[in-house]
């Protein structure tokens, strides 16, 4: 079965980075894209940006843009989402998410709570 | 960019009673618009795909209708299971993605 296992929670101080992983199982990896999206405490949730695990090319949220990174390791059948220079808004929730077709996500990881603070 | 709204932000229902929730587009998406359920503590389910379309293995309580700017998203028969809040995501404007604010759906 399809299964997304994301790394564990995170706590990082205002300016760090963060990297946070997806290990994608039970699918061929390179057939589908990998989203980021996040969700801050209480609020909704904030699409951030997605990666080709066929070929690499990424599209990020324009408010993100310079901060942030997606990759992909093929061999393992992970995806990374790296998100730098730290703020406490950026306390969250981020989840990975597999991308259908479109802009459809139909198998979620875990989430990984990622605490920014001093 | 493009906005999305969800009416009403939150609701009380009976178990049995048919649930309706709006979502609109601040312009025309076609229909290029999915809804998602998210229980407390958990990931978003993907329920409902293009507008209408019922994802596999999900209940058929649950369907969506609409195109253009307006959306509804109905439960036929509201099941104490489905307590959570349920958002719709629009794609039109690719590469960019657009989450509603959400709408929490409790048990009366």
């Amino acid at each position: 079965q399809v299964q997304l296992v994301q790394s564990g929670a995170e706590v990082k101080k205002p300016g760090a980075s963060v990297k946070v992983s997806c290990k994608a199982s039970g699918y061929t990896f390179t057939s589908y894209g990998i989203s980021w999206v996040r969700q801050a405490p209480g609020q909704g949730l904030e699409w951030m940006g997605w990666i080709s695990a066929y070929n690499g090319n990424t599209n990020y949220a324009q408010k993100l843009q310079g901060r942030v990174t997606m990759t992909t390791d093929t061999s393992t059948s992970t995806a990374y989402m790296e998100l730098r220079s730290l703020r406490s808004d950026d306390t969250a929730v981020y989840y990975c998410a597999r991308k259908k077709w479109a802009a459809t996500f139909d198998y979620w990881g875990q989430g990984t709570l990622v605490t920014v603070s001093s | 960019d493009i906005q999305m709204t969800q009416s009403p932000s939150s609701l009380s229902a009976s178990v049995g009673d048919r649930v309706t929730i709006t979502c609109q587009a601040s312009q025309d998406i076609s229909n290029y618009l999915n809804w998602y359920q998210q229980k407390p503590g958990k990931a978003p389910k993907l329920l409902i795909y293009d507008a209408s379309n019922l994802e596999t293995g999900v209940p058929s309580r649950f369907s969506g209708s609409g195109s253009g700017t307006d959306f509804t998203f109905t439960i036929s028969s509201l099941q104490p299971e489905d307590i959570a809040t349920y958002y719709c995501q629009q794609y039109d404007n690719l590469p960019q993605v657009t989450f509603g604010p959400g709408t929490k759906v409790d048990i009366k």
